[in-house]
């Protein structure tokens, strides 16, 4: 059966502190490793991650994937309020499977 | 821009009523899924649709099925609703795999159904 194990489940930091969320995976016919942020409504999209070794960065955060190790990290540096939300982290195939998301607060 | 449109946001229901969770994308999208999500249970799928009136279980099926009439609208329907059911529900859509954004998911804004 396939799985995504997110780590931790919650998380609360002080502002500007930088975090880093966990995602490992067993999964079969592995396409892509997506993260999701989401806030109060739907999940926005984050990043995709289809190659190992790859950094991809937007602002403030990144990501990278290690295809080796079947896991993936999600790095927020100098944290913000706005950053509070629950992050999710979902394989790519056929039908993307989810994780149960890491509950970030970020305390002013 | 894309849009994923859920009908309802707020439901109340009694157990035993019949309900209907409608969704539209506007994208043109082949794919279509129905997950829920509750706490410390993250998002688990439900169903999902690679096309018109084609449908797949996903890991939770139970207790649901759908109907894809049209590519744009996948229906989620709950036969008798039951308290365990209590949930957020969400809808969302993509590509195939090999298309487009390639697996990106683009969710609707959420469903929350209260089963009284």
């Amino acid at each position: 059966e396939d799985k995504v194990v997110q780590s931790p489940l919650s998380l609360v930091v002080h502002e500007g502190d930088t975090v880093t969320l966990n995602c490992s995976y067993e999964v079969t016919n592995f396409r892509s490793l997506l993260w999701y942020k989401q806030e109060k409504k739907a999940p926005t999209f984050l990043f995709m991650l289809t190659s190992s070794g790859i950094e991809k960065k937007s602002g403030r955060l990144s990501s990278i994937l290690d295809k080796k190790e079947l896991f993936s990290i999600l790095n927020i540096t100098a944290t913000q309020t706005g950053d509070s939300a629950i992050y999710l982290c979902g394989w790519g195939g056929e039908k993307l499977t989810f994780g149960t998301g890491t509950r970030l607060t970020i305390i002013p | 821009d894309v849009k994923v449109t859920q009908s309802s946001r707020y439901l109340v229901k009694r157990t035993g009523e019949k309900v209907f969770l409608e969704c539209v994308q506007d994208m043109d999208h082949e794919n279509m899924f129905w997950y829920r999500q509750d706490p410390g249970l993250g998002l688990r799928l439900i169903y999902f649709s690679y096309d018109v009136k084609m449908k797949e279980k996903g890991d939770i099926p139970e207790g649901y099925s759908v109907s894809r009439e049209k590519k744009e609208r996948f229906s989620l329907i709950l036969e008798s609703a039951s308290t365990n059911q209590t949930s957020m529900y969400l809808c969302a859509s993509s590509f195939p795999p090999g298309q487009g954004t390639d697996g990106e998911l683009f969710f609707g804004e959420g469903s929350r159904l209260t089963v009284l």
